[in-house]
């Protein structure tokens, strides 16, 4: 069946660094990509998504590219910052939108 | 527009309690979904339904029964709950192709 396999965490960095997160899936066809991020004591808001190889998603400073030859969709921003502190989760979806997998979450933590 | 909404936000229930979590969209959409999030666990799926009138076990089904009656609500029962059954439950709208998933703010729930 489908999965994502997500780096383990917690992250933490100092305000201003580079942040990656690897996220790794397996599925069958073409499936669509995500990343989500929930903040403390919230739901999930999509933060960004790709629906086809070599796609990139970005949204608010964060992008991740659709790599099908290495089955990854790892999310990176270039200067963190402290209001950036949240879980963050990657997730697919198949081609017929019926099998939604999410992985794990990775808690990143950004000090002053 | 609300998007995805949730009630209650907080409840405590007593072991062999039961109750219902409400969801409504005002998205449109057709799919619709019930998570729960624990600690270490990230979301499982406990039930989905595709239209109006259909439903769909998750990963995590027993101990819950849902019912959608309407294109806009969806709700879950706990027909008698347990302790096993704390957490924090998200509702879910799903749109078709990418078929992304919005969240609403979360239910969380606390049985004793």
């Amino acid at each position: 069946g489908n999965s994502v396999t997500q780096m383990e965490g917690p992250v933490t960095l100092s305000e201003e660094a580079f942040l990656t997160i690897n996220c790794t899936y397996t599925a069958t066809g073409y499936p669509s990509l995500f990343w989500y991020v929930q903040y403390p004591g919230e739901g999930l808001q999509l933060l960004l998504k790709a629906t086809k190889a070599d796609d990139k998603g970005s949204n608010k400073g964060f992008e991740a590219t659709y790599r099908k030859e290495t089955t990854s969709f790892h999310l990176e921003k270039g200067s963190v910052q402290v209001s950036d502190s949240a879980v963050y989760f990657c997730a697919l979806s198949d081609h017929y939108g019926q099998n939604f997998v999410f992985g794990p979450g990775t808690r990143l933590s950004v000090l002053p | 527009n609300a998007g995805v909404t949730q009630t209650p936000k907080f409840q405590v229930l007593k072991t062999g309690q039961s109750m219902t979590l409400q969801c409504a969209q005002d998205m449109n959409h057709n799919s619709m979904y019930w998570y729960r999030q624990d600690p270490g666990m990230g979301l499982r799926l406990i039930y989905y339904s595709a239209s109006e009138g259909t439903t769909d076990k998750g990963e995590v089904p027993n101990g819950y029964n849902v019912s959608r009656l309407n294109k806009r609500e969806f709700s879950l029962r706990l027909e008698s709950a347990a302790p096993s059954q704390t957490s924090v439950y998200f509702c879910a709208v799903g749109l078709s192709g990418p078929y992304e998933q919005y969240f609403g703010p979360g239910t969380r729930l606390t049985v004793t």
